[in-house]
């Protein structure tokens, strides 16, 4: 089963902060995410293994706790560029090659 | 470089056509995906190639067949398709899950729009 991915769609003022979330009926190795604007491909945004990191990049960090099987994608101080669609993608075990996309939310940032 | 270049950017074929797309990456990568995606919703895996050779097929119909001449090229063949297999179909790489990395970290290509009529 994919991840379940919420909120569905968010609308934010530039400079808002956002969460979205990703949770697993299955235990995770790790945990990566996209970020896929319309009509474009998914752009990898960050990985996180488990071990319950946290990473960041620029203004958008993340955190993975395995016990839960969820993950959250962390955008501080929302910028117009981070519209899109943001997917989370689940890997189930070391050394597997598939990920499983999360259903997907929509993140509009308005001026 | 990591960039993945996928042609044609739109294919609209027939029922009866047979057509290919093309996937290429220059990165050394040495796994190759094809993934399906429908719009809002999320890229859905088709296959894997490993070192060439074919690792996860998810249950995909004969249509759609799948090719990997060498570690830098992925064809997706098709023939016989359904109006429903029209969608954006995006090929990806990385390098396999290794000893001591265990992850794959995926960079897609930038789709093809497919219209079956």
């Amino acid at each position: 089963q994919q991840p379940v991915q919420s909120p569905q769609a968010v609308i934010l003022r530039e400079g808002e902060d956002a969460v979205i979330n990703c949770s697993s009926s299955k235990a995770l190795y790790s945990v990566h995410w996209y970020r896929q604007k319309h009509g474009e491909a998914p752009v990898f945004l960050m990985i996180l293994l488990k071990g319950g990191e946290q990473k960041g990049h620029e203004k958008i960090s993340a955190s993975f706790n395995e016990k839960k099987q969820q993950s959250s994608l962390y955008l501080t101080a929302s910028q117009l560029s981070y519209s899109g669609t943001y997917f989370c993608g689940s890997q189930s075990n070391f050394g597997n090659e598939k990920l499983t996309f999360g259903t997907g939310t929509r993140l509009t940032i308005i001026p | 470089d990591t960039e993945v270049t996928q042609t044609p950017k739109h294919l609209v074929m027939g029922m009866t056509n047979k057509k290919s797309l093309k996937c290429e990456q220059h990165m050394g990568h040495r796994a190759m995906y094809w993934y399906k995606q429908k719009a809002k919703k999320p890229p859905e895996l088709m296959f894997v190639y490993s070192y060439e050779k074919l690792s996860i097929n998810e249950s995909v119909p004969s249509r759609f067949s799948p090719e990997c001449p060498n570690s830098s090229l992925l064809n997706l063949h098709l023939h016989a398709l359904q109006p429903e297999d029209s969608a954006l179909y995006l090929c990806a790489s990385s390098m396999p899950a290794l000893a001591g990395r265990s992850w794959n970290t995926q960079y897609f290509g930038p789709g093809t729009r497919l219209t079956v009529l």
